[in-house]
């Protein structure tokens, strides 16, 4: 099981819909949570970040983390094709140490 | 604010050389530093895990011969890849956190490309 799982897309939704992306992780001692997007050719940036369960929310764009459940969702309102880009969902674990898990990145396409 | 550079932006070299990579981190002292490999339509690869002062801490798998890394200061951090060859052609990105565990900020990236 990868420490750190994405949905690799793509995923598609058309202009002015709400993308959501979700990610799974299996550290249960995670505590940090982020959201990077990185569009082709170009390093990531970040979006959010949550360290609490529940919501965050950021212009368009909601962070979403159930801690139980071990999973961390990013939802993006009235998407635009400038969001179409690749989703990285990075996780901070303490096991072994401090260390940050990126997931593999969901690629998202918003059609115009 | 939290700015990160790498220098140069893209690098084009003869197999056999060696190509120097530097990240520095603009306007906040950065506790870790950290390097990554991008191959086209692949997710980001940790090579490793750069502290001031100290050794860098290598991924499995990552030749720490290969691919120096020095970490002088606070703010400056390189990637010395040596006898390059064709297939260490990648995209490296370097980030910085602000403290640990915390979020990172990356480097716009350097595109290397060995013949």
């Amino acid at each position: 099981q990868k420490e750190v799982e994405q949905n690799s897309g793509p995923l598609s939704v058309p202009e002015g819909a709400i993308a959501s992306l979700n990610c799974t992780y299996s550290d249960r001692g995670s505590q940090s949570f982020f959201w990077y997007r990185q569009y082709s050719g170009k390093s990531p940036e970040l979006i959010m970040f949550i360290y609490s369960n529940g919501d965050k929310e950021d212009g368009r764009f909601t962070a979403q983390l159930n801690k139980a459940s071990q999973y961390v969702s990013l939802l993006i309102r009235d998407s635009q094709p400038s969001d179409s880009a690749t989703y990285l969902c990075a996780v901070n674990s303490n096991t072994g140490g401090f260390k940050t898990i990126f997931g593999a990145g969901t690629r998202l396409f918003v059609k115009a | 604010g939290a700015v990160v550079s790498q220098h140069p932006s893209w690098v084009i070299c003869k197999s056999g050389t060696s190509v120097k990579i530097e990240c520095r981190s603009l306007d906040f002292q950065a506790t870790t530093m950290f390097w990554y490999r991008q191959f086209p339509k692949q997710s980001l690869m940790l090579m490793a895990t750069s502290n001031e002062g100290s050794k860098a801490t290598y991924e499995q798998g990552v030749e720490k011969d290969k691919f120096l890394i020095n970490h002088a200061s606070l703010t400056l951090s390189t990637l010395t890849v040596t006898s390059a060859h064709p297939e260490d052609s990648s995209f490296y990105i370097c980030s910085a956190t602000i403290r640990t565990g915390g979020e990172q900020f990356f480097g716009p990236g350097t595109r290397l490309t060995v013949l």
